[in-house]
C-alpha cells in the first residue's frame, strides 16, 4: 500500500525567504506526482504535475523535483510572499489502471509580512 | 460556473440520519471521485467510478454509498451518519491525468 509523507506539517516564514517543502513516498512504481494548493474554505488547486519520467517541473516561483528510486519528492518557492499561505499538499498517483491518488497529510505554509 | 460542482457546501445532521451529497462537472470527464479529509490528514478515497455503470470502494468506503446517475454527477450517501463521519468532502474528477476537485462540503454529525 503507498504511503506519502510530508515534512514538516507546518512550516512560517517571513517574505522573501525561498522554502522548501518535503514529500516521500513508499512505492516508486507511479504513474505521476502532483503538488496541490489547498486554501481554507476553497478546494484543491493544482500546482504541478511530474511525470514518472520528468526530473524536475517548474511554474513561476515553484519549481518541483522528483527522484523515484529514492521515492522524494521537493517544491521549492523562491521569494515567497503572504498569498503563498496556504496548506500544500502532495498526491502521487498509481501506476495501476485506477490510476489513483495517494495524499500526504500536508504542510501548513504560513509567509509573515 | 464552477467545474466541479458540489452541494450542500455545509451540513449539519443527526446520527442516525440518511443524507446525501452531491457533486455535478462539466469537464466531461468520465473519471468521478469521492474523498474525505479530517483535520490534519490528507484526502483519503471513499468511492470512484469510471463510468455510469462502473462503482469501485476505495480506503475507506464502510459506512458509505454511491450512485453514477449520469457522466456528469456522481453522489455519495451516508444512510446512517455517525459522528465520526464528520469531515471535508471532496469530488473529484479527472481524465486520467489531470485532476479538478469541487470546493467541498463540510458535513457535522451530531
Amino acid at each position: 500500500k503507498q504511503e506519502v509523507t510530508q515534512i514538516p506539517a507546518a512550516l512560517s516564514v517571513p517574505e522573501g525567504e525561498n522554502l522548501v517543502l518535503n514529500c516521500s513516498f513508499t512505492d516508486s512504481a507511479i504513474y505521476n506526482l502532483q503538488w496541490f494548493r489547498q486554501d481554507p474554505g476553497k478546494g484543491l488547486t493544482s500546482l504541478l504535475l511530474i511525470q514518472s519520467s520528468q526530473r524536475e517541473q517548474t511554474s513561476g516561483r515553484l519549481n518541483a523535483s522528483l527522484d523515484k528510486s529514492s521515492g522524494r519528492s521537493t517544491l521549492y518557492i523562491a521569494a515567497s510572499q503572504p498569498g503563498d499561505s496556504a496548506t500544500y499538499l502532495c498526491a502521487v498517483q498509481s501506476s495501476g489502471s485506477a490510476r489513483q491518488l495517494t495524499f500526504g497529510s500536508g504542510t501548513q505554509l504560513t509567509v509573515l509580512p | 460556473d464552477a467545474d466541479v460542482t458540489q452541494t450542500p457546501r455545509n451540513r449539519i445532521t443527526k446520527t442516525g440520519k440518511r443524507i446525501m451529497l452531491e457533486c455535478s462537472q462539466t469537464k466531461g470527464h468520465d473519471r468521478m471521485y469521492w474523498y474525505r479529509q479530517d483535520p490534519g490528514l490528507g484526502l483519503r478515497l471513499i468511492y470512484y467510478s469510471f463510468d455510469v455503470k462502473d462503482i469501485n470502494k476505495g480506503e475507506i468506503s464502510d459506512g458509505y454509498s454511491v450512485s453514477r446517475q449520469a457522466q456528469a454527477k456522481f453522489s455519495l450517501s451516508l444512510e446512517s451518519a455517525i459522528p465520526n463521519q464528520t469531515a471535508l468532502y471532496f469530488c473529484a474528477t479527472s481524465d486520467s491525468r489531470d485532476y479538478t476537485f469541487g470546493s467541498g462540503t463540510r458535513l457535522t454529525v451530531v
